[in-house]
């Protein structure tokens, strides 16, 4: 069974710094998608960024980056020029590719906090 | 069209009693999720419906709930004779025939006392 593995429950940053979340996940398949989502104390979970397995280009979106270790299964989530906006719950997700039915599964999540 | 709606955003009721949720999701997507969130935890995922069929449920959906997607359109969870456990809040999301790029709604609360 696939599994996602968030190993810090908490981080803080300082706001115009950058900081780092870090993904683990354990697959046996080659194709599938992984992505991160943020989920403010409103509780909407947002997608902030996602990538496929079979892009060897780390994707981006303006101030979010990931860097995706697909031999390490790692998938980590770097945030440039932090906000307060951005203080929010983070979770990594994945989803089989192909015709799967699509469910993701979750990691437990990383509270990140910005301070002014 | 203004998102995933989830209807009501909080729930308390008292243990033994049934309770019912409804997920209206975007009009153009024909896939729908149920998941549920405990506090401190991520989202785990209850069952999915592609149009009216309910195609997986998770071994987390005890006999106690029920789940539908008359005409593949809105869906309701229903859970039956509520347990303290049940306590959780509970996510719709719906996306398109390619999985990708899932919308969530706001969630319900369910506290049962």
């Amino acid at each position: 069974a696939q599994t996602v593995t968030q190993s810090q429950p908490e981080m803080s940053v300082q706001e115009a710094e950058t900081v780092t979340l870090s993904c683990t996940y354990d697959t046996s398949e080659s194709d599938y998608y992984l992505f991160w989502y943020k989920q403010p104390p409103s509780r909407q979970m947002i997608l902030v960024i996602r990538q496929e397995a079979y892009k060897q280009q780390n994707a981006t979106e303006n101030r979010f980056s990931v860097n995706f270790q697909k031999a390490a299964k790692s998938f980590s989530l770097k945030i440039s020029d932090s906000q307060l906006g951005d203080a929010a719950m983070y979770f990594c997700a994945y989803r089989r590719g192909g015709g799967s039915q699509g469910n993701l599964i979750f990691g437990k999540g990383t509270k990140l906090s910005v301070k002014p | 069209d203004t998102g995933v709606s989830q209807d009501p955003r909080h729930k308390i009721t008292k243990r033994g009693q049934n309770v019912t949720f409804r997920c209206d999701p975007i009009s153009e997507h024909n896939r729908l999720y149920w998941y549920r969130q405990t506090l401190g935890q991520g989202p785990e995922f209850l069952t999915y419906f592609q149009n009216e069929a309910q195609l997986e449920k998770s071994r987390l959906l005890s006999d106690r709930f029920s789940a539908e997607r008359p005409k593949g359109s809105f869906s309701t969870l229903e859970i039956q004779r509520t347990e303290q456990g049940d306590s959780a809040m509970y996510l719709c999301a719906s996306s398109t025939g390619t999985g990708f790029g899932y919308t969530f709604g706001s969630g319900t609360r369910l506290t049962v006392v």
